[in-house]
């Protein structure tokens, strides 16, 4: 199964800045998933990041607040914009399905902060 | 929007005892799968099942597709405080490989 390194593992940051995160997957993979994990609460959908086009968002998330950038098949990132402190979460992201014998593999998350 | 409902959503039990969490949607699935999560981590898959009626063991663990392919449940027999965490089911879409989880249930075996 694919292996993904994901980072930062944790930040802390100001309210109305932005974080990028990276995922880096040691296969080429043709979607990546984003995901948000609230305290307490189980895993939400963000968007799907395909390579050579726009991502795909879910309903209730926008471009403008989480823009995706994925411009290889290896690598993503997902951009959490002007903050506030209900953007405080653990983002994952995610590799996987069909074409990978329906695996999922998951990076580590990133804590973010928001103060 | 496809949507997975966990019950229960907390359980509280012995060591000793057995469970059944419940994972249920009105939607179909190309695959189900079944994550355990503890804090500070992320989640780690227990199974995958892919074929309607699919039952899988794993040691105290067993997993069962229903014939649908919309629902599953996990039963846990003679619980263990290792096995305290969040339980999460996630069905894949057929169309978009996207894996939709469930509201989750927050299991505590007490020794």
């Amino acid at each position: 199964s694919a292996v993904i390194s994901q980072k930062p593992s944790r930040d802390i940051c100001q309210r109305g800045t932005s974080l990028t995160i990276q995922c880096q997957v040691d296969s080429q993979v043709t979607m990546m998933f984003w995901y948000r994990q609230q305290p307490g609460q189980s895993l939400t959908l963000i968007a799907t990041a395909n390579q050579g086009s726009e991502a795909t968002y879910e309903s209730g998330f926008v471009i403008d607040k989480f823009p995706i950038s994925r411009p290889n098949l290896t690598f993503s990132t997902l951009t959490v914009s002007n903050m506030s402190p209900e953007d405080s979460s653990i983002y994952l992201c995610s590799v996987g399905g069909h074409l990978l014998n329906y695996g999922y593999t998951f990076g580590s998350g990133t804590r973010l902060t928001v103060v | 929007t496809q949507l997975l409902e966990q019950s229960p959503q907390f359980l509280s039990i012995q060591e000793g005892e057995n469970l059944t969490v419940y994972c249920n949607s009105s939607s179909v699935f190309s695959s189900l799968q079944w994550y355990r999560q503890e804090p500070g981590e992320g989640p780690v898959l227990l199974v995958t099942v892919v074929t309607g009626g699919e039952v899988k063991k794993l040691k105290r663990l067993t997993f069962q597709f229903g014939d649908a392919r919309k629902d599953s449940s996990l039963h846990i027999t003679a619980a263990q405080p290792g096995d305290t965490g969040l339980y999460l089911c996630a069905g894949a879409s057929y169309n978009t490989d996207k894996l939709i989880f469930g509201t989750g249930t927050r299991l505590q075996v007490f020794p």
